[in-house]
């Protein structure tokens, strides 16, 4: 699976969207980009993924670029409750299930 | 729809002592993950299971750990003779499997070792 980097840390004012992004500039055709986070002591929380095109759910959106070397997640309107550890996660999609691998993440913090 | 359910939330062990942790997958799921999360580090695979079956364990430590998931009932993560180095956070996840594989994660089993 490709490696990912992330910014470690990133501010963001309550009510204001959030832009998190991601570099993965050794992505394969393959393979798709996944969002979780971690809410401190948490267990981890599925946000988002997508392929090649951008992807909008009830949490977030995912922005990826045409080459597919970087994304970005956004959070349209932060909360405090958004404060946590984002991982950006790129992997194949398959049938076969498989591990997540976890880079340090990006740590969030909103502020009132 | 009850979620991913690990037990115990808490558990405290002393040197030596045997450490099990259990897994319940959510309706629906067959496939289960064990992660392993070190204090101030970040998130490691141990191991990959399906019904009965190990698929991947190569993040499992050589020795003292071990990973069952059963026809019937709970996966288990036992690990014998517990050290200080145990300590951490243990979570599961589980998936269906299927082409859409999004794993969805337990709230954790936090092991400390005395």
């Amino acid at each position: 699976d490709a490696k990912t980097t992330q910014p470690p840390s990133m501010d963001c004012a309550e009510g204001r969207a959030a832009n998190l992004p991601c570099n993965h500039s050794t992505i394969s055709g393959n393979e798709y980009v996944y969002w979780y986070r971690q809410i401190h002591s948490q267990g981890p929380q599925y946000i988002i993924h997508g392929l090649k095109n951008n992807e909008t759910n009830e949490m977030a959106s995912l922005i990826i670029t045409e080459d597919r070397k970087s994304s970005t997640l956004i959070l349209p309107h932060a909360t405090l409750r958004d404060t946590a550890v984002y991982y950006c996660i790129v992997r194949v999609e398959d049938n076969q299930g498989g591990k997540l691998i976890f880079g340090q993440g990006t740590e969030l913090s909103v502020k009132p | 729809n009850a979620g991913v359910m690990q037990n115990p939330r808490h558990l405290v062990r002393r040197r030596g002592q045997e450490a099990r942790l259990r897994c319940s997958p959510m309706k629906g799921h067959s496939h289960v993950y064990w992660y392993r999360q070190l204090p101030e580090e970040g998130l490691k695979f141990m191991v990959y299971l399906q019904k009965e079956n190990i698929i991947d364990e190569s993040g499992m430590p050589k020795e003292r750990f071990s990973a069952e998931f059963p026809k019937e009932g709970p996966s288990i993560l036992r690990i014998q003779q517990v050290v200080r180095g145990d300590s951490a956070a243990y979570f599961c996840a589980s998936s269906t499997g299927t082409f859409k594989n999004i794993q969805y994660f337990g709230a954790g089993t936090r092991l400390s070792v005395l």
